[in-house]
């Protein structure tokens, strides 16, 4: 079975540009969450959508916006970009929202802002 | 923010020798994870501890937690050079947040 996909793997953009990423959960999977690595850091969370829904948002600005598919994939988008925005992009899927439901990484999309 | 805080930052052993990472955090949880990270790339789900579970085992992996003193402990054992990655504990908050919250993780580094 496919894991959890990611696209695109790398992305170079400049400052004040947009930029989208997309996740593939896992299939059965209706929960898919977003988080932001910086280099040295633990994934921090910004977004997280259960059956299409936003179910938790964490401090991030309004720049960040994401959404969920009817096939439970997932969009993230990124407006004006600022040279901070520099990351490794995590998409994780679980087969439920639940504090016990594990969540499956996919390999992250990097993203430099220049 | 960061919840969890990992101890050390940064361990490098030899293969064969085990390697013990700590996780401290500072509210009430529901349940603490541990993580593993290759190379900056994807996190791989190592463990789910319960709040009410002491001590959980799989294969060379042992985690303890000790809800009263709010921290966790990861211990790998019998480590080998592929067990070389980051690791990261992460708990999710009792209340229904349902959104684990990663610490800054603890690089293991097991020279052959």
């Amino acid at each position: 079975d496919a894991g959890v996909t990611q696209s695109p793997t790398h992305l170079i953009k400049t400052r004040g540009q947009q930029v989208t990423l997309r996740c593939s959960p896992i299939s059965g999977h209706k929960s898919v969450s977003w988080y932001q690595q910086v280099l040295g850091q633990g994934p921090q969370f910004i977004f997280q959508y259960y059956e299409k829904e936003e179910r938790g948002r964490g401090n991030f600005p309004d720049r960040f916006s994401a959404r969920q598919f009817p096939n439970y994939s997932s969009e993230l988008n990124v407006n004006a970009l600022l040279l901070g925005d520099s990351a490794l992009y995590l998409c994780a899927s679980s087969l439920r929202q639940g504090a016990s439901y594990e969540q499956y990484f996919g390999p992250g999309t990097r993203l430099t802002v220049t | 923010s960061q919840q969890g805080e990992e101890d050390p930052q940064a361990l490098s052993i030899q293969e064969g020798e085990n390697a013990t990472m700590n996780c401290s955090y500072k509210t009430s949880i529901n349940n603490l994870q541990w993580y593993r990270q290759n190379s900056g790339r994807g996190l791989v789900h190592l463990i789910l501890i319960r709040s009410n579970e002491r001590e959980k085992h799989s294969g060379r992996l042992r985690v303890t937690l000790d809800t009263s003193k709010k921290s966790s402990s990861l211990l790998i054992t019998a480590s080998r050079a592929a067990d070389t990655a980051s690791y990261f504990c992460a708990t999710v908050a009792s209340g229904g947040s349902y959104i684990p919250t990663f610490g800054r993780g603890t690089s293991l580094i097991v020279h052959p």
